[in-house]
């Protein structure tokens, strides 16, 4: 099927610690990922994307990894903030599918202070 | 100044009402998008347009049509409304796929 990864999961993190959300894509021909923040009330905002030549790509505070043998891209942010809680998508793109992007089904971030 | 804006951010009507949203985009972009967001938070695509174009058009009701009157402005008319077309609406740009996409703040539709 189109759907890629979670099915909103909550991951509940102490300020301070590294976050991890993980989730599975459907297509191995999936050739560009892309996480995406989603506060409460706002729309999908940008954070990092990555494409399948790629294995790692940093940013500021935030981590993404591909790995394509397993079909399985994560997130991981360090020194999680409270202004990191939110839901956070994945969402994959293939060229077949007319260049479209799939989302997953986020995964809720709840930050403890 | 906002980027991608959406007009209104809350909709409320009655089933069988004929709505639009309308969505603008000042980054210059190719490309414009509409979204909808159910309940679980579950985003899927409906349309896309490039320059004007029609690309992208998902398996969606003919009861949604978008209109594009320009590469800055992508509108959703939604005929007959239904309960089940109570969701978010979000509309997004970007320059040409499949590059990162910007999300306006969202148009909350509820069907009564």
């Amino acid at each position: 099927g189109e759907s890629v990864g979670l099915h909103l999961p909550t991951l509940s993190v102490q300020e301070g610690d590294n976050s991890i959300i993980n989730c599975a894509y459907s297509n191995s021909a999936s050739d560009y990922f892309i996480w995406y923040k989603q506060e409460s009330g706002k729309g999908p905002q940008f954070i990092i994307d990555i494409r399948s030549n790629m294995d790692k790509r940093q940013g500021q505070r935030v981590t993404v990894l591909l790995n394509k043998t397993v079909k399985h891209l994560s997130l991981q942010i360090a020194a999680t903030q409270p202004g990191d809680s939110a839901v956070y998508f994945c969402a994959e793109k293939f060229k077949a599918a007319g260049n479209k992007l799939t989302f997953g089904g986020g995964t809720r971030v709840l930050v403890k202070p | 100044d906002t980027a991608v804006s959406q007009t209104p951010k809350y909709l409320v009507t009655q089933m069988g009402n004929d709505k639009s949203i309308k969505c603008e985009q000042n980054l210059g972009h190719d490309t414009m998008y509409w979204y909808k967001q159910d309940s679980k938070k579950f985003l899927k695509i409906m349309f896309s347009y490039n320059n004007k174009e029609l690309i992208i058009n998902e398996t969606v009701p003919n009861r949604f049509s978008p209109k594009s009157p320009d590469k800055a402005h992508l509108n959703l008319h939604i005929n007959s409304l239904e309960l089940g077309d109570s969701a978010v609406y979000f509309c997004a740009s970007s320059q040409g796929p499949p590059n990162e996409q910007f999300f306006g703040p969202g148009t909350r539709l509820t069907v009564l």
